[in-house]
């Protein structure tokens, strides 16, 4: 089936810094993708939906200024943490949806980023 | 609120003994989909179903869709230690076709 990777799989900054997550799809184009987030003990929590070459739009409650999403191609979204705090800690899960083929609109998920803020 | 509402939350039981989770929601979709995840990974997908009144079965799980396509339900036969993990349910909603998830029932199956 399609593969999505992550990248880094796990992070550890201090307070203060900015964290880049990086998501891939790695046999299929994507121009959608995802982001979700993951606190202990929870389920899923989208965050922000990816758009190919336009602006993420952003779930009730995510700062856009705080959670940068990029998606510069059909293959390649990113994330990034900005100035982070201890409670940005969390499981970072990307999707991305398959745009065409037999498995049109099928949703792929990555193996998620743990980032942890000290 | 949640637009899914799963439940029990958490379910520890004996390998062996069957068991039932539940996905309601007071909303009409056209497909839901189950997932599992373990502990430091992605979700998986196990089924998406789509019509009404439909059952899916994977080996020891069954899976079934409310004719009214708002609710659903996922059993596991004679449930095994490896069957331990995070069980999601999760529909699409909203612009873009999202994929939101339910709370999850995470499932622990001891020897």
């Amino acid at each position: 089936g399609a593969v999505v990777s992550q990248h880094p799989s796990w992070v550890i900054c201090k307070s203060g810094t900015s964290v880049k997550i990086e998501c891939r799809s790695l046999d299929f184009q994507a121009t959608t993708m995802f982001w979700y987030r993951q606190f202990p003990k929870q389920s899923l929590m989208l965050m922000a939906t990816s758009n190919e070459g336009s602006k993420a739009t952003y779930e009730q409650g995510v700062e856009k200024d705080k959670f940068l999403i990029n998606h510069a191609s059909l293959t390649l979204s990113t994330l990034t943490v900005t100035s982070a705090h201890p409670e940005d800690s969390s499981f970072y899960i990307c999707s991305a949806r398959d745009q065409a083929g037999a498995t049109v609109n099928t949703q792929y998920f990555g193996p998620g980023t743990r980032l942890t803020v000290l | 609120t949640q637009l899914l509402e799963q439940s029990p939350q958490f379910l520890s039981i004996q390998e062996g003994e069957n068991l039932t989770v539940y996905c309601n929601s007071s909303s009409v979709f056209s497909s839901l989909q189950w997932y599992r995840q373990e502990p430091g990974e992605g979700p998986v997908l196990l089924v998406t179903v789509v019509t009404g009144g439909e059952v899916k079965k994977l080996k020891r799980l069954t899976f079934q869709f409310g004719d009214a396509r708002k609710d659903s339900s996922l059993h596991i036969t004679a449930a095994q230690p490896g069957d331990t993990g995070l069980y999601l349910c999760a529909a699409r909603a909203g612009g873009y076709n999202k994929l939101i998830f339910g709370a999850g029932t995470r499932l622990a199956v001891h020897p």
